[in-house]
């Protein structure tokens, strides 16, 4: 959805490097999640957000921040990279009602 | 608590053959149920979503779902595969009232020529 990016696309990293991931929405959207995808898992929350002052942790935030620097724009830093944060990492919107609406993903390896 | 379980981790369908992902749920909090869509290289498209107007609902691509309260399902179906219908797909259930989601762990699907 061209309504929601993601910067990079790709990115090869090595371990102990700190990285950030990304995500401006031009949907007006309140709510904005970070998730990572593992094969074979499905999709996992990392962190949430419903507002720039209300930031939430989601069921895996160990070795994860965010920073919420606007309404449209919400970032995830992995501050020391290790080889098992290699993922592909989705941004998601939502607004009113509980559908989200996803960014095209950043594939992201870690040596 | 909240759970989703995609039954087939692979679907294999002929072109022109019937497509059916199957999921089941359990959910004491369950005022919508999704199915997402993700193909090769690209981010989740939602594909329909259930709200408790319809058990029967149509999405997009010529897909529909049915929910069953009773079997606690909520079965993707198309009627004809088509070779642009290869991808991923993804049963989710709202958590909670919190607006979070769970996902199921995807079925993929593959059409054959």
């Amino acid at each position: 959805d061209a309504d929601v990016t993601q910067t990079p696309r790709n990115r090869i990293t090595k371990t102990g490097k700190r990285i950030m991931l990304e995500c401006s929405q031009t949907k007006g959207h309140d709510r904005m999640y970070w998730y990572r995808q593992d094969p074979g898992l499905g999709l996992r929350l990392i962190y949430y957000s419903f507002d720039v002052k209300d930031i939430n942790k989601g069921e895996i935030s160990d070795g994860y921040s965010v920073s919420r620097q606007a309404q449209a724009k919400f970032s995830l830093s992995l501050e020391s990279a290790i080889p098992n944060q290699t993922a592909l990492y989705f941004c998601a919107t939502g607004e009113g009602t509980d559908t989200q609406y996803f960014g095209p993903g950043t594939r992201l390896t870690v040596l | 608590a909240q759970s989703v379980t995609q039954l087939d981790s692979h679907v294999s369908v002929s072109e022109g053959t019937p497509v059916l992902l199957r999921c089941n749920y359990s959910s004491s909090y369950s005022p919508s149920l999704f199915w997402y869509v993700q193909h090769p290289n690209k981010g989740l498209q939602l594909l329909l979503k259930y709200t408790s107007a319809a058990t029967l609902v149509k999405g997009i691509n010529g897909f529909e779902a049915e929910f069953k309260k009773s079997e606690t399902s909520f079965h993707l179906t198309k009627p004809s595969a088509h070779m642009s219908d290869a991808a991923e797909y993804f049963c989710v259930v709202p958590m909670d009232s919190s607006y979070k989601l769970i996902f199921g762990s995807g079925t993929r699907l593959l059409v054959r020529p």
